[in-house]
């Protein structure tokens, strides 16, 4: 549908662990975001990045970073899981002059 | 104060009611706005964007004033199939990031 896949689906992990989310969609589409949305809440902006370089980013401590690659894939590293890191994570992709974001599917993250 | 805020609900309404929501927005520089449906456990797609003239689309009518920095959402003849949460985006700076509220819950019943 949207051309946007996150892997995985879902995950459990430790308190203190470090966890690397993934993201690839379509061509064309240079400009992606992610997404950290709790229960309850709408999505809070993480970062985003622009032709593998990040060009904005919310307020969320270093320990989550990212990376963009000539492919249009994404990573979005955690290190050091706390249990509020438990949320649904989105990555969103633009591309061209389109100002439509393009979601995935998410990635259910649960920290134990 | 939060940059978008929104009722957050639920709204009970039955099949074939008109509902409204609203939404406000505390960055005046805001560019661009838009309503975004969620469906439970999925992600966020695009439902309309939010001009100043107003725009319709079949049975969604969606308005922004900017001087009161005030975005609606109206549906009117509700269907089952409506039933989802609601987010109002503003899209804010020069990267043109999108900020979320945190989404109105809208339930339609028989």
């Amino acid at each position: 549908e949207t051309g946007v896949t996150q892997s995985p689906t879902h995950l459990i992990k430790t308190r203190g662990q470090q966890v690397t989310l993934r993201c690839s969609s379509q061509s064309g589409h240079n400009t992606v975001s992610w997404y950290q949305q709790a229960l309850g809440q709408g999505p809070q902006f993480i970062f985003q990045y622009y032709r593998e370089e990040e060009n904005g980013r919310g307020n969320f401590p270093p320990r989550f970073s990212g990376l963009q690659f000539p492919n249009y894939s994404s990573e979005l590293n955690v290190n050091a899981l706390e249990l509020d890191d438990s949320a649904l994570y989105l990555c969103a992709i633009r591309g061209g002059a389109s100002t439509e974001a393009f979601f995935g599917q998410g990635t259910r993250l649960t920290v134990v | 104060r939060k940059e978008v805020e929104q009722d957050p609900g639920p709204f009970n309404v039955p099949e074939g009611a008109t509902v409204a929501f609203n939404c406000t927005y505390s960055n005046s520089a805001s560019q661009s706005f838009f309503w975004y449906r969620q469906d439970c456990r999925k992600e966020p797609k695009l439902l309309m964007s939010v001009y100043s003239s107003g725009n319709e689309d079949g049975r969604f009518t969606a308005q922004l004033n900017r001087a009161s920095q005030y975005i609606s959402l109206l549906i009117r003849d509700s269907k089952l199939s409506d039933s989802a949460t609601y987010l109002c985006v503003v899209m804010i700076g020069g990267y043109s990031t999108l900020t979320f509220g945190k989404g109105t819950m809208l339930l339609v019943s028989p």
